[in-house]
């Protein structure tokens, strides 16, 4: 079965720009969670979807958003870049939760290194 | 809010010993879940191993262990038999039993050097 797959796995921007990227989940898994790991700030939650329909959201401004398609793959949005949305971009995905009460883990890809000059 | 804390930013192991990475939490929640992810240079996070809050049990994955002390609000992990495969960065992570998918809350990390 294939992992969960990102693209691109590079990118290079300038500030004021806009940026999309792009995760496929392993087939069958219908939430996804995208996380910003930056090595001051560490692995922060941006969003997770699930059938399409934002199920959560952290603490990051308008700026970040997010998608999901009804195949279930996803893409986030990153718009006017600063300096500072330098980061590896992780997207995760998991089998949907029985009820509340689950351990399902999430997968992660192997994430989207954004550089911004 | 819930948060999460390894206070080890380094550890060390020789080959073939055991180690123990430690993990602090602090939440009000009964229902929850803990995680140990792996990331190695590559990049990929990896599930290590996970333990539901409500089983006093501790979990076990073939070299890896926890030891979930839940009054005390921690969760180690112990690695036997080193392995140079081993080294990587190490989270602990925590989930809330109400959210039923996403939202893992990372710690810092531990980065874990194996010395042949």
């Amino acid at each position: 079965k294939a992992g969960v797959t990102q693209t691109p796995r590079y990118l290079i921007k300038t500030r004021g720009q806009q940026v999309t990227l792009s995760c496929s989940p392993i087939s069958g898994h219908r939430s996804v969670s995208w996380y910003q790991q930056t090595p001051g700030q560490g692995l922060q939650f941006l969003f997770e979807y699930f059938s399409e329909t934002q199920r959560n959201k952290g603490n990051f401004p308008g700026r970040f958003s997010g998608r999901q398609f009804s195949n279930s793959r996803s893409e986030m949005n990153v718009s006017t870049l600063e300096l500072g949305d330098s980061a590896l971009y992780l997207c995760a995905s998991s089998l949907p939760g029985q009820g509340a009460r689950s351990n399902q883990p999430q997968h992660f890809g192997d994430g989207t290194r954004l550089s911004i000059l | 809010a819930q948060t999460v804390t390894q206070s080890q930013p380094e550890m060390s192991v020789q080959e073939a010993e055991t180690v123990t990475l430690s993990c602090t939490y602090d939440t009000s929640e009964s229902d929850y879940y803990l995680f140990w992810y792996k990331q190695p240079p590559s990049r990929q996070m990896i599930l290590v191993i996970r333990q539901e809050a409500y089983k006093q049990q501790n979990a076990t994955e073939n070299r890896f262990s926890v030891n979930f002390q839940k009054a005390a609000k921690s969760f180690s992990l112990k690695i036997s038999d080193s392995q140079l495969g081993d080294a990587a960065m190490y989270f602990c992570a925590y989930r809330s039993g109400l959210d039923q998918g996403g939202k893992l809350i990372f710690g810092q990390g531990t980065e874990l050097s194996v010395k042949p």
